[in-house]
């Protein structure tokens, strides 16, 4: 149980085009997701906390214009990087965590983006 | 300001041998500490947090609040157990982790 679905795992496209992902609990709802971005041999950064119904919550440093988070349902967080240039590329990953309770989250596959 | 320190970027032990990953952590309140695994081309997975207690796959971690440390341990280190370990804290903030910069476990052969 607790699988988190994240698509597509590759991206590769020009610079300027909008990239979206999904992020998806499959078996369980989510009333918070996040998105995380990691660059290569580094850990995990948080980008935003993404909630259900409501805007998300950006970490400092992170553009809200550039990097658009929906979750219009709790099985479904999506991140649009727009206007997407080669200092975009990278690998981001989706958590999820099941809604009521102390549970902790679970990961998607994550997603590699290459701005050409 | 939550911070999370893993002092090793690169763990490499034998068989059979003791495991000890170090993890130490920098927060105001109490916080809530878990220990993520990576295996080789799969997701990150939660393998254990603090509050549960429990052993999973012959390893463990105690929460050490006067040294602010979260070591994760196992007696004897399979092969198996190869792979990235990321400590990882939560405050109150809604629960978002941060995590640290984790560590790369090689146990050989």
């Amino acid at each position: 149980g607790a699988v988190v679905s994240q698509h597509p795992s590759r991206v590769i496209c020009k610079s300027g085009t909008s990239v979206k992902i999904e992020c998806r609990s499959l078996d369980f709802q989510a009333t918070t997701m996040f998105w995380y971005r990691q660059f290569p041999k580094q850990s995990l950064m948080l980008m935003a906390t993404s909630n259900e119904g409501s805007k998300a919550t950006y970490e400092q440093g992170v553009e809200k214009d550039k990097f658009l988070i929906n979750h219009a349902s709790l099985t479904l967080s999506t991140l649009t990087v727009t206007s997407a240039h080669p200092e975009d590329s990278s690998f981001y990953i989706c958590s999820a965590r099941p809604s009521g309770g102390n549970q902790p989250q679970h990961f998607g596959d994550g997603t590699r983006l290459s701005i050409l | 300001a939550q911070r999370v320190t893993q002092p090793e970027k690169l763990l490499s032990v034998f068989k059979g041998a003791p495991v000890e990953l170090k993890c130490n952590y920098s927060y105001s309140g109490s916080p809530e500490l878990f220990w993520y695994v990576q295996y080789s081309r799969q997701r990150l997975q939660l393998l254990l947090r603090h509050i549960s207690r429990e052993s999973i796959k012959g390893f463990t971690a105690d929460l050490n609040k006067g040294e602010t440390s979260f070591h994760l341990k196992k007696p004897f280190a399979q092969e198996e157990d190869s792979a990235m370990y990321y400590c990882a804290l939560s405050g109150v903030s809604g629960n978002k982790l941060v995590f640290g910069a984790g560590t790369i476990l090689r146990v050989k052969s």
